[in-house]
């Protein structure tokens, strides 16, 4: 089955506790990146990559870090988390090739929230 | 710059009750338009698309046209059921591959 998965799906942390939120897809798609939902603001895009070894920044990049060393996954890493990046997270996926370049696949999210 | 702005939710509504979801956009050009749904507790999905104006996005009894006029593409389903209940969000694609959503719309439909 086609899917983007993203681990953990909940996770409660301290102010300064480094984590990785993990996302990985199995459809071979080139194009791989992070939003973040928050109320009333919608989804807001924090990073994306390309290719491998590829990334770049999205509109709401500050306190996060991304890597793509593998076609397949595209970790999300907050160092020093603050209380401001409580929020919903998503990774998603698209191809850069054929005829559905323009579709992006979502995983199911994961619950961040920092104390 | 490219902007997505939705009606505000909650909607609620009966089963069987006619749904519209307001969405206008602007943009520079013309560009793809979406609706992706959030069920709860999962990712978003894409519900439909519409590639250029006047086109008619359909899928699984939604409709959305792509109306340049009014810069608009409002969604709409005939006869809702409980299992719609769900977030609506309009989007359309900003630089490369980028999507710019709205702030979303809470459906909830009641039996």
């Amino acid at each position: 089955e086609a899917q983007v998965t993203q681990n953990p799906r909940y996770l409660i942390t301290v102010t300064g506790k480094k984590l990785t939120v993990t996302c990985s897809q199995n459809m071979n798609h080139e194009y791989m990146s992070w939003y973040r939902q928050d109320p009333g603001l919608g989804l807001r895009q924090i990073y994306y990559s390309m290719n491998v070894e590829v990334t770049d920044k999205g509109d709401v990049p500050e306190g996060y870090k991304v890597s793509r060393k593998e076609k397949r996954n595209f970790p999300l890493i907050l160092e020093s988390p603050s209380p401001n990046q409580t929020s919903l997270y998503f990774c998603a996926s698209s191809s850069l090739l054929g005829v559905a370049t323009d579709t992006q696949y979502f995983g199911p999210g994961t619950r961040l929230t920092v104390l | 710059g490219d902007s997505v702005t939705q009606m505000e939710g909650p909607v609620t509504l009966s089963e069987e009750a006619f749904l519209t979801i307001n969405c206008t956009y602007t943009a520079t050009g013309y560009p793809s338009l979406f609706w992706y749904v959030q069920y709860p507790g999962e990712g978003l999905q894409l519900l439909l698309k519409a590639t250029k104006a006047d086109d008619k996005g359909s899928n699984k009894g939604f409709e959305a046209t792509y109306r340049k006029e009014t810069t608009s593409f409002h969604l709409e389903k005939g006869s809702v059921q409980v299992s719609d209940s769900a977030v609506y969000f309009c989007a359309l694609p900003r630089g490369f591959q980028k999507l710019v959503f709205g702030t979303g719309t809470r459906l909830l439909v009641s039996p």
